[in-house]
């Protein structure tokens, strides 16, 4: 199994620019989760998503947005890129909300710069 | 506002020697808590899962504690390798689904 796998690993933006960060999982999972990672700040969770057909906003979804059109495959699009949003990108999925006996899987991140 | 600490940041020691990570949290609805190993430019790979009505888990020379009365949970890593450097990070999940990383503590393991 691939497990999660983003596309693309690197980017760089110019201020204003949009792009759309992918996400693939193939383990069935129910929920998926798109985070930010920046230093001293941790992981930030920007957006998730319960099941198929559903977004929701997590602690800083500004600037994001997401789609969930098929159950494998999660995407956040930046529509305007800002230096703010320059940060590593980890996209995760888990098998149902609390997951007892699993828990998350961890794509290998997507690095984004925007200058 | 940090809902999890994780102490100290940095951390160096020989090969060999038996270690301990530290995590507290505030929350005490925890649901299960999760140690993750990063390493440098690389997405985070799960360790260790205990519920909240486990003590410990355990795998290969890694053992994971948890105390949900003191808001804390330990990773006992037992004779380190240089492999073991990385960054580990925990993160505590509630009840209602709710996840809250640690920034981490980077571990160097002298040869």
């Amino acid at each position: 199994n691939a497990g999660v796998t983003q596309t693309p690993k690197f980017r760089v933006l110019k201020t204003g620019q949009s792009m759309t960060l992918l996400c693939a999982q193939d383990m069935n999972h129910e929920y998926m989760y798109w985070y930010r990672q920046d230093p001293g700040m941790g992981l930030r969770l920007i957006h998730y998503s319960v099941g198929e057909g559903t977004t929701a906003k997590g602690e800083v979804p500004d600037g994001y947005n997401v789609s969930r059109l098929k159950k494998q495959n999660f995407l956040l699009g930046l529509e305007s890129a800002a230096p703010s949003q320059t940060s590593v990108y980890f996209c995760a999925s888990k098998r149902d909300r609390v997951s007892r006996d699993y828990g998350y899987t961890f794509g290998s991140g997507t690095r984004l710069t925007v200058v | 506002k940090q809902e999890v600490t994780q102490i100290p940041a940095a951390l160096s020691v020989p090969e060999g020697e038996n270690l301990v990570l530290n995590c507290s949290f505030t929350d005490s609805a925890i649901y299960n808590l999760q140690w993750f190993r990063q390493d440098p430019g690389k997405g985070l790979t799960s360790l260790l899962l205990i519920q909240s009505s486990q003590r410990e888990q355990t795998s290969g020379r890694l053992n994971a504690s948890l105390d949900k009365s003191s808001g804390r949970s330990t990773l006992y890593i037992a004779a380190s390798q240089p492999g073991d450097s990385a960054t580990y990070l925990c993160a505590y999940n509630t009840n209602a689904g709710k996840s809250t990383f640690g920034d981490g503590t980077t571990l160097t393991v002298k040869p």
